[in-house]
């Protein structure tokens, strides 16, 4: 079974603190993806990568940032916690190659900021 | 830029009803079309996809047309069960970009 996973289900955070929330692969993907869920407002790309080391900011970079130092594992950060960033935060993992390539999800790491 | 507009919900069915979920799409050049299931706690499955016009993806029961003349990717299920209920979520994978664009999802609450 390919695998997406993602280290917190939950985790609650105070305002200003550094949050690493981690991700991990094992279907040997090349590109790796952030987004974040909020009612009303479906999903929305934060960062993305397409090779170790390499980024790219989607649509609402801000107050983020993301590391891939290994091929299997991307993490993503926020340098100082907000109470607008609770969130729920999706990993995904898709082959690279043509654009119909489908993604696979992580379960999900549901934040609050205190 | 690539958008996808899907039906607002709450949708709520009785069991054995037949569902409709509507998502049309703008995009650029010839993108690839998925729904995508999210169940109560849990992340993002894939439930169907279709890569070209007039292809049409299955799978549970539930199936979608890719449409270009009407740029629509409709879900659609004969008779739905209450383990259908769920959050729906169509999405387009375009060839300028990496990532999936979704729309903002819809709820299914399926009632016995």
């Amino acid at each position: 079974d390919v695998k997406v996973t993602q280290s917190s289900r939950y985790l609650v955070k105070r305002t200003g603190e550094k949050v690493f929330l981690e991700c991990v692969q094992d279907m040997d993907h090349e590109n790796m993806f952030w987004y974040r869920q909020d009612p009303g407002l479906g999903l929305r790309l934060i960062y993305f990568s397409y090779d170790v080391k390499m980024k790219e900011k989607g649509d609402i970079p801000e107050g983020y940032s993301v590391s891939r130092e290994k091929k299997e594992r991307f993490s993503l950060i926020l340098e100082s916690a907000s109470t607008n960033q609770t969130s729920m935060y999706l990993c995904a993992s898709s082959l690279s190659g043509p654009s119909w390539t489908e993604a696979f999800f992580g379960q999900g790491t549901r934040l609050t900021v205190v | 830029g690539d958008s996808v507009t899907q039906m607002e919900g709450p949708v709520t069915l009785s069991e054995e009803a037949f569902l409709t979920i509507n998502c049309t799409y703008t995009a650029t050049g010839y993108p690839s079309l998925f729904w995508y299931v999210q169940y109560p706690g849990e992340g993002l499955q894939l439930l169907l996809k279709a890569t070209k016009a007039d292809d049409k993806g299955s799978n549970k029961g539930f199936e979608a047309t890719y449409r270009k003349e009407t740029t629509s990717f409709h879900l659609e299920k004969g008779s739905v069960q209450v383990s259908d209920s769920a959050v729906y979520f169509c999405a387009l994978s375009s060839n300028s970009g990496y990532a999936l664009n979704f729309g903002k999802g819809t709820s299914l609450l399926v009632t016995p």
